[in-house]
């Protein structure tokens, strides 16, 4: 069964700082691996989805690499902003197998 | 687009009542569609993959008869949390899935379903 861990649980930083927030998994056969933001009461949005075959994926601000072999992925934000506040949740896809299981997630502010 | 709705966006209901949450897709079809539940301050956990014309498939420890999943069209899935219980206050979560390629086999989701029971 696939776990999956983030480290921090929670985080505050000054705005304007790169952050990196961290992810873990148990089963590296995965298909993909997708991080979504989630603010408070609300629902997930895909933030990137970065394949099995790929180390690096980017967009804006954001950047995801994927160590597959050895289980983890990181978050890169950079030129933190109020707007980033939320909570981020990596999700590894299984290989073959759309089912998706979260981390418990990061839950990130910047402060002004 | 990939735009997928729920309602309604919140719902307070006694005990022993029936609650009904829709999930539609937007403005595309989705073949499958996904049915979470979050517990306050903790992650995701899948509840049942719902495909269009055939029955859903729960995880372990997940009641078929009191949450009962319907997917009649391609655009529509329906959740129906039967008697519910104050134990079934949570945040339910649809999302559906897009597989274009295996490139862009992805999930969107939903703004969620605040469900209160009393």
């Amino acid at each position: 069964k696939q776990e999956v861990t983030q480290i921090p649980a929670a985080l505050s930083v000054p705005e304007g700082e790169n952050l990196v927030l961290n992810c873990s998994f148990t089963d590296s056969a995965i298909y993909n691996l997708q991080w979504f933001r989630q603010d408070p009461g609300k629902g997930l949005t895909s933030l990137l989805l970065i394949q099995s075959s790929q180390r690096e994926q980017t967009s804006g601000r954001l950047n995801a690499s994927l160590d597959k072999s050895s289980g983890r992925s990181t978050l890169y934000i950079a030129a933190s902003q109020p707007g980033d506040s939320a909570t981020y949740l990596c999700a590894p896809n299984p290989f073959g197998n759309e089912k998706l299981t979260f981390g418990t997630g990061t839950r990130l502010t910047i402060i002004p | 687009g990939a735009v997928v709705s729920q309602h309604p966006s919140w719902v307070i209901c006694k005990s022993g009542t029936s609650v009904k949450i829709e999930c539609r897709s937007l403005d595309f079809q989705a073949t499958t569609m996904f049915w979470y539940r979050q517990f306050p301050k903790q992650s995701l956990m899948l509840m049942a993959t719902s495909n269009e014309g055939s029955k859903a498939t729960y995880e372990q420890g997940v009641e078929k008869d009191k949450f009962l999943i319907n997917h009649a069209s391609l655009t529509l899935s329906t959740l129906t949390v039967t008697s519910a219980h104050p134990e079934d206050s949570s945040f339910y979560i649809c999302s559906a899935r897009v597989y274009q390629g295996v490139s862009t086999d992805t999930q969107y989701f939903g703004p969620g379903t605040r469900l209160t029971v009393l």
